[in-house]
C-alpha cells in the first residue's frame, strides 16, 4: 500500500489478557520498527527487522513481549498477560534498508488495558 | 550509548512569528543522520526535515530550518511565518549510518509541544 498501516486502531482489553498488533508496512521496505508511546512522552524503542538479519530485539521490556515479521512483510506485536503499565500507542515504521530516509509510521495502536 | 534530549517540554509561538526548538545529543560516532518529526493529534509521526552530519550546509523545507553545530552536538529547528497548522508535538531524532553500533535504530527525544496562537 501507499503508506504503513496499523490495525486496530485502537484496543481496549482486560488485565491479564494477550493481544495482538499488526503492521503492514510500505511495499519494498526491508526494515521494520516497533515502538512505544505511552501519554506524553517520547518513542520508546522496542524491536527491529533488518532484512533476513535477527531482529534486534534489545528493546522489549519483558518476556511477555514478543514481535515476528513473516514473509519480510507483516509484523505482529504481542503483548501476553497485559498490565495496566503495558497502556500506550504503539507504533510501527518502515523504512528501506539503506539510504539517508527517516521512517515512515503508521497512525499506531492506542492499546488502553483495564 | 546515543541519547538525544530536548530541554524544551513545551514551547508556544504567535501566528506568523518565528520558533525555534532546540535539540542536544550524544554520540561518538562520525557518520550519521538527524531528523526532526511532527506528531499532530492524528498521531502520524510526518518528516519535517533531516540533515546529514557530513555536510556543513544547513537544512531547509520551505518554512522549517535547522541549525547544525556538529561541534557542540546541536540541532535547532527554526520554523518561521508559523501557522496554525504547524501546532503539534515536535521529535528530534538520530540515526547512525552504516557500520555504526546502531545503525537503522531511531532514537529520539523527549518531545517538545508546540501551541500557535491566532
Amino acid at each position: 500500500g501507499a503508506g504503513v498501516s496499523q490495525s486496530p486502531s485502537n484496543k481496549v482489553t482486560e488485565k491479564g489478557k494477550d493481544v495482538e498488533l499488526r503492521c503492514d508496512p510500505i511495499s519494498g521496505h526491508t526494515a521494520l520498527y516497533w515502538y512505544r508511546q505511552s501519554l506524553g512522552q517520547g518513542l520508546e524503542f522496542l524491536i527491529y527487522f533488518q532484512g533476513n538479519s535477527a531482529p534486534d530485539k534489545s528493546g522489549l521490556p519483558s518476556d511477555r513481549f514478543s514481535a515476528e515479521r513473516t514473509g519480510g512483510s507483516v509484523s505482529t506485536l504481542t503483548i501476553q498477560r497485559t498490565q495496566q503499565e503495558d497502556s500506550a500507542v504503539y507504533l510501527c515504521a518502515s523504512s528501506p534498508l539503506q539510504g539517508n530516509y527517516g521512517y515512515t509510521f503508521g497512525s499506531g495502536t492506542r492499546l488502553t488495558v483495564v | 550509548a546515543q541519547t538525544v534530549t530536548q530541554s524544551q517540554p513545551e514551547m508556544s509561538v504567535q501566528e506568523a512569528e518565528t520558533v525555534t526548538l532546540s535539540c542536544t545529543y550524544d554520540t561518538s560516532e562520525s557518520d550519521y543522520y538527524l531528523f526532526w518529526y511532527k506528531q499532530p493529534p492524528s498521531r502520524q509521526m510526518i518528516l519535517v526535515i533531516r540533515q546529514e552530519a557530513y555536510k556543513q550546509q544547513n537544512a531547509t523545507e520551505n518554512r522549517f530550518s535547522v541549525n547544525f553545530q556538529k561541534a557542540a552536538k546541536s540541532f535547532s529547528l527554526k520554523i518561521s511565518d508559523s501557522q496554525l497548522g504547524d501546532a503539534a508535538m515536535y521529535f528530534c531524532a538520530y540515526r547512525a549510518n552504516a557500520g555504526g553500533t546502531s545503525y537503522g535504530k531511531l532514537t529520539f527525544g523527549q518531545g517538545t509541544i508546540l501551541t500557535v496562537h491566532p
